[in-house]
């Protein structure tokens, strides 16, 4: 699995456009680039998946440039709701085998009113 | 859509006591799932991989012993916490694969927060 590396923690206001990017310079050739929030107290909730260019969905928009090696979450018009840890995950998803996930430290954001 | 039922949703326990938490697949069979620690302000921690009808995968470090895993049942799979610790207390999180009439990746449930004391 390649490793990823965001940023610890984000700050930004309502009704802001907050885009999170994720580094992941050895990714390899079948793997996907999977997004997922997660709340306090709460399992992690599947957001956005995709595997180059961009994915959009009503939830979010995924941004993977060419060379794959980085991704960026964009969310657009944020609000209070949206304070959550974000982790960024690389892997053979959605293949036909059972994948284990492994997760890395992720991206507190905090939405500020 | 697919859910993962987790259940109890939180549980405190004396020292020395065991605990036993459940994971259910509510509307498609899981084959496989897994089971995750998080500790306070930090990520989840993969502990083992659950396999209907044979023994589970343990992730390097995670006693086996003390964490016992049973999947029966292509819809049911329970984390027991044998002679639980307070420093067993965690939030412990399954998650299964969907599989359906597609395949919907990976979905977990809503976790247990255990408190030992």
């Amino acid at each position: 699995l390649a490793k990823t590396t965001q940023p610890i923690s984000m700050d930004s206001y309502e009704g802001q456009e907050v885009n999170i990017t994720c580094s992941h310079n050895n990714i390899a050739t079948n793997d996907y680039i999977t997004w997922y929030q997660q709340f306090p107290s709460q399992g992690p909730r599947f957001i956005i998946q995709g595997y180059k260019t961009k994915v959009t969905n009503e939830v979010a928009s995924l941004f993977i440039p060419a060379d794959r090696k980085s991704s960026t979450l964009s969310l657009p018009r944020v609000s209070l709701s949206d304070t959550a840890v974000y982790y960024c995950l690389v892997g053979v998803a959605f293949m036909n085998r059972d994948d284990k996930i492994i997760f890395g430290k992720g991206t507190r954001l905090h939405i500020l009113p | 859509g697919a859910v993962v039922s987790q259940h109890p949703s939180r549980v405190i326990c004396k020292s020395g006591t065991s605990v036993k938490i459940e994971c259910r697949s509510l509307d498609f069979q899981a084959t496989t799932m897994f089971w995750y620690r998080q500790f306070p302000k930090q990520s989840l921690m993969l502990m083992a991989t659950s396999n209907e009808g044979s023994k589970a995968t343990y992730e390097q470090g995670v006693e086996k012993d003390k964490f016992l895993i049973n999947h029966a049942s292509l819809t049911l799979s329970t984390l027991t916490v044998t002679s639980a610790h307070p420093e067993d207390s965690s939030f412990y999180i399954c998650s299964a694969r969907i599989k359906k009439d597609r395949d919907y990746g990976y979905t977990f449930g809503s976790g247990t927060r255990l408190t030992v004391v």
